[in-house]
């Protein structure tokens, strides 16, 4: 079974500060990398999704940041905002269709 | 189109009970999967769909628990009988092709 591997499990950041989350995935053959993005008592919901040819994609605040060779990948948050304060999960996708998720990681944005 | 709909929003039944979780997937997609969240062992895959065919169940812990697709609108988990330690939240998720998935808004389940 593969694995992907997320850290940190937990931030804390203030308000207007950098969020860094990484993930590293294990072999895999498919053509996107996605974030998602769980606030609480609701499902997680697609934030951001990179392709492995490119090395980061940008989208408003958030960029991902994408290594191939090292088999690594990455969400910055800029300027971060209370509102952005939620679990985040990065996704590696395996055979058949199925998405392998990390662990997440629990971000808490103070004002 | 309403997203996926799952159904019961939560769930709290008494150890042993049968418990059946539903899930209509968005119109037109052709995968749909079960996940189960849990704090200590975050998001799991239990078992997934293509064309209502169950494609893998590796991930469903034990025969206690079983899934259905009878056709393309509908889906169902049951867990019989149901146990303390399958207090979690059950998400369905569905996706069109080897894409995007789109997440429901879970069923919380208790089981006491």
């Amino acid at each position: 079974q593969q694995q992907v591997k997320q850290s940190p499990q937990s931030l804390i950041v203030q308000k207007g500060g950098i969020s860094i989350i990484n993930c590293a995935y294990e072999n895999t053959a498919f053509d996107y990398f996605p974030w998602y993005q769980q606030f609480p008592g609701k499902g997680p919901a697609l934030l951001i999704a990179i392709r492995p040819d490119v090395s980061e994609k940008k989208e408003g605040r958030f960029t991902i940041s994408f290594n191939k060779s090292a088999k690594q990948f990455s969400l910055h948050i800029m300027d971060s905002q209370p509102g952005d304060s939620a679990t985040y999960f990065c996704a590696a996708p395996s055979q058949g269709g199925k998405l392998i998720f990390g662990q997440g990681t629990e971000l808490s944005v103070k004002p | 189109d309403a997203g996926v709909i799952q159904s019961p929003r939560h769930e709290v039944t008494e150890m042993g009970q049968e418990v059946t979780l539903r899930c209509k997937p968005i119109s037109g997609h052709d995968y749909l999967f079960w996940y189960r969240q849990t704090m200590m062992r975050g998001l799991e895959l239990l078992i997934y769909f293509n064309n209502n065919v169950p494609i893998d169940d590796s991930g469903m812990p034990e025969d206690r628990f079983s899934a259905k697709m009878p056709n393309a609108s509908f889906s169902t988990l049951k867990i019989q009988p149901s146990e303390p330690r399958d207090s979690a939240v059950y998400f369905c998720a569905s996706s069109s092709g080897q894409r995007i998935q789109y997440f429901g808004a879970g069923t919380r389940l208790s089981v006491l």
